[in-house]
């Protein structure tokens, strides 16, 4: 299993542009998450999904958007990128059952905008 | 959400027990409580969860008196590799199942 895999690894964005950060898992894992974490902090949830084609907003939802059209899948989309998100952004999945709390971790996202 | 305090940073030598206690005076009766171990440049990784009393692992135990009002997360015979920033969350129920993760501890593991 590849487990929770993210591109690209690295970007740099001018202030405006769009952009899609992709989020892939081959565990089969009905819940999905994006995170974003700030230097020096603890991350922050951003979307989140408890399956295909449910989606809902985590704690710092604004400026992105995000879809689950399938349950391998769950991309997060920069609308018009600004220089409040530069950040590292995590993927997330695990098992929705219950009180099982392991979440897997992507590897991240290194966002630039200038 | 129940909030979670825990100390910035630890410093310890290789070799030693290190516990560090995480505080979370308004947790519910269904949260459970989880640990999440991030070394730099990389994602956040399970390490160990917990409702009450002690769990242990291969990689550490927790301990979690009766009242549920603080936790304290055991790395026996710390190494190098251990560095990190270690995150004490708690979780609601399954079907919400968002974390909020604090600035966590910074431990520093020393020859």
């Amino acid at each position: 299993n590849a487990g929770v895999t993210q591109t690209p690894k690295f970007q740099v964005l001018k202030t405006g542009q769009s952009m899609t950060l992709q989020c892939a898992q081959d565990m089969n894992h009905e819940y999905m998450s994006w995170y974003r974490q700030d230097p020096g902090m603890g991350l922050r949830l951003i979307h989140y999904s408890v399956g295909a084609g449910i989606t809902d907003q985590g704690e710092v939802p604004n400026g992105y958007n995000v879809s689950r059209s399938t349950t391998e899948d769950f991309p997060l989309r920069l609308l018009s990128a600004a220089p409040s998100q530069t950040s590292v952004y995590f993927c997330a999945s695990s098992f929705h059952r219950d009180y099982s709390y392991e979440q897997y971790f992507g590897p991240g996202t290194r966002l630039t905008v200038t | 959400l129940a909030k979670t305090t825990q100390p910035i940073s630890m410093d310890s030598y290789e070799g030693q027990e290190v516990n560090i206690t995480c505080s979370h005076n308004n947790i519910a009766t269904n949260d459970y409580i989880t640990w999440y171990q991030q070394f730099p440049s990389q994602g956040p990784r399970f390490i160990i969860q917990g409702y009450k009393t002690k769990v242990t692992n291969e990689v550490a135990s927790l301990f979690i008196p009766a009242d549920r009002k603080s936790s304290t997360l055991s790395l026996p015979r710390v190494s190098l590799s251990d560095t990190a920033v270690y995150y004490c969350l708690v979780a609601m129920d399954n079907y919400g199942q968002n974390f909020v993760f604090g600035p966590g501890t910074r431990l520093s593991v020393l020859p």
